[in-house]
């Protein structure tokens, strides 16, 4: 069945850098999406992503569709406190589903 | 606007108990979906409803039975609780037309099966 992989799994980082991360998948993507889920929270939308080579900014955050459509990058610019949480990626499995990764857990050091 | 409501926000089961978990949504969504995210696992699809009448199985439906009540509502819910079933389940929803959407997630129930 389809899979993503996410990386890393975690990350722990100081304030002030930026962060990247990406997910694959065993198939092709028509869509991608990147959430961000707080302590305690459900995921929260982040970006769309809906066509191959697609570069998407959402404030200090950038995601990019890759060409192969089988990959998806997230960056984080300047990171603050506020960033730390759990990033998943998602692509659609079939009409009315979507498929999750595993998820980057991100830690910011002030 | 409330969006995805979740009832209860945390709940402790002795094994072999049963319980119900609400859903409900007010953005009028034709799709609803059960997630549990178990760590290091991500999100995993339990159950969902396609539009209001149908239910289908996702990828760890065993152990779990799912109520579309109407567009609204979407329950979850367990008959013989075991300490497998120890997660954080997610309700979401999403609407038919906005296919290349995302979901609009609940804020999460935390079962313990002790």
């Amino acid at each position: 069945g389809q899979q993503l992989n996410q990386s890393p799994q975690s990350m722990f980082i100081q304030e002030g850098e930026d962060v990247s991360m990406n997910c694959t998948s065993s198939s092709i993507f028509n869509t991608w999406l990147w959430y961000k889920q707080e302590p305690g929270e459900g995921p929260v939308l982040l970006i769309a992503l809906y066509k191959a080579g697609e570069l998407t900014s959402n404030g200090r955050l950038t995601a990019q569709f890759g060409i192969t459509r089988k990959d998806s990058f997230l960056n984080i610019s300047a990171s603050i406190p506020s960033d730390v949480g759990i990033y998943f990626c998602a692509g659609p499995s079939g009409t009315y589903k979507y498929i999750f990764g595993t998820g980057t857990r991100l830690k910011v050091l002030a | 606007n409330a969006g995805v409501t979740q009832t209860p926000k945390f709940q402790v089961l002795k094994t072999g108990q049963s319980m119900t978990l609400q859903c409900a949504q007010d953005m009028n969504h034709n799709s609803m979906y059960w997630y549990r995210q178990d760590p290091g696992m991500g999100l995993r699809l339990i159950y969902y409803s396609a539009s209001e009448g149908t239910t289908d199985k996702g990828e760890v439906p065993n152990g779990y039975n799912v109520s579309r009540l109407n567009k609204r509502e979407f329950s979850l819910r367990l008959e013989s609780a075991a300490p497998s079933q120890t997660s954080v389940y997610f309700c979401a929803s999403r609407d038919r037309k906005g296919a290349i959407y995302g979901y609009t997630f609940g804020s999460g129930t935390r079962l313990t099966v002790v």
